[in-house]
């Protein structure tokens, strides 16, 4: 069935250190792929999305490539900051002959960023 | 790894009527459950954050006597849409955090068609 995998946490960095998150994910058809955000104390927050092969997803710095060829959706940012820290998920949705799937979570990588 | 189960995860009903959607925590205990909706082709919304044993926070826009939510145990969450309308189908998934680990797990979600 469909399913997303992310790298398992929990992942510490220095600030200032480049992150990379891994996501891939199965999927029979063409889905649109998310990152999520979840800082602490506070709901889930979407932080990026790709609709389609080739789409480059970004923002407050960070930026993941829908890459068709390898089913991935890997989160990057080029300098990380204390407050980057939070628990990340990535997310596939299908769409049924026009009809919206339901959303398919990773189970979430928690970064740690250290001052 | 720990679950957190939502049911049903697809429910019909006539407008009208009032639906209830659990979200339960399989083997932990969870101090704090939040509830989502997606609108078609639209990201996840946040509409309330449920705290067992104390009334739940909504976010703006959501209305609380519409959409109640009782977190009377720390491994059971209830949302009910009450007198449900058309407008009111959507996809809506619950999160649980344990602890302070701040990981959430996320239900599989409910689809739910008001006719």
């Amino acid at each position: 069935g469909d399913s997303v995998t992310q790298m398992e946490g929990p992942v510490t960095l220095s600030e200032e250190a480049f992150l990379t998150i891994n996501c891939t994910y199965t999927a029979t058809g063409y889905p649109s792929l998310f990152w999520y955000v979840q800082y602490p104390g506070e709901g889930l927050q979407l932080l990026l999305k790709a609709t389609k092969a080739d789409d480059k997803g970004s923002n407050k710095g960070f930026e993941a490539t829908y890459r068709k060829e390898t089913t991935s959706f890997h989160l990057e940012k080029g300098s990380v900051q204390v407050s980057d820290s939070a628990v990340y998920f990535c997310a596939l949705q299908l769409y049924y002959g026009g009809s919206q799937g339901n959303l398919i979570f990773g189970k979430g990588t928690k970064l740690s960023v250290k001052p | 790894g720990a679950v957190v189960s939502q049911h049903p995860s697809r429910v019909i009903c006539k407008s009208g009527t009032s639906v209830k959607i659990e979200c339960r925590s399989l083997d932990f205990q969870a101090t704090t459950m939040f509830w989502y909706r997606q609108f078609p082709k639209k990201s996840l919304m946040l509409m309330a954050t449920s705290n067992e044993g104390s009334k739940a926070t909504y976010e703006q826009g959501v209305e609380k006597d519409k959409f109640l939510i009782n977190h009377a145990s720390l491994t059971l969450s209830t949302l009910t849409v009450t007198s449900a309308h058309p407008e009111d189908s959507s996809f809506y998934i619950c999160s649980a955090t344990r602890g302070q680990r701040l990981v959430a797990f996320f239900g599989q979600g409910t689809r739910l068609t008001v006719v």
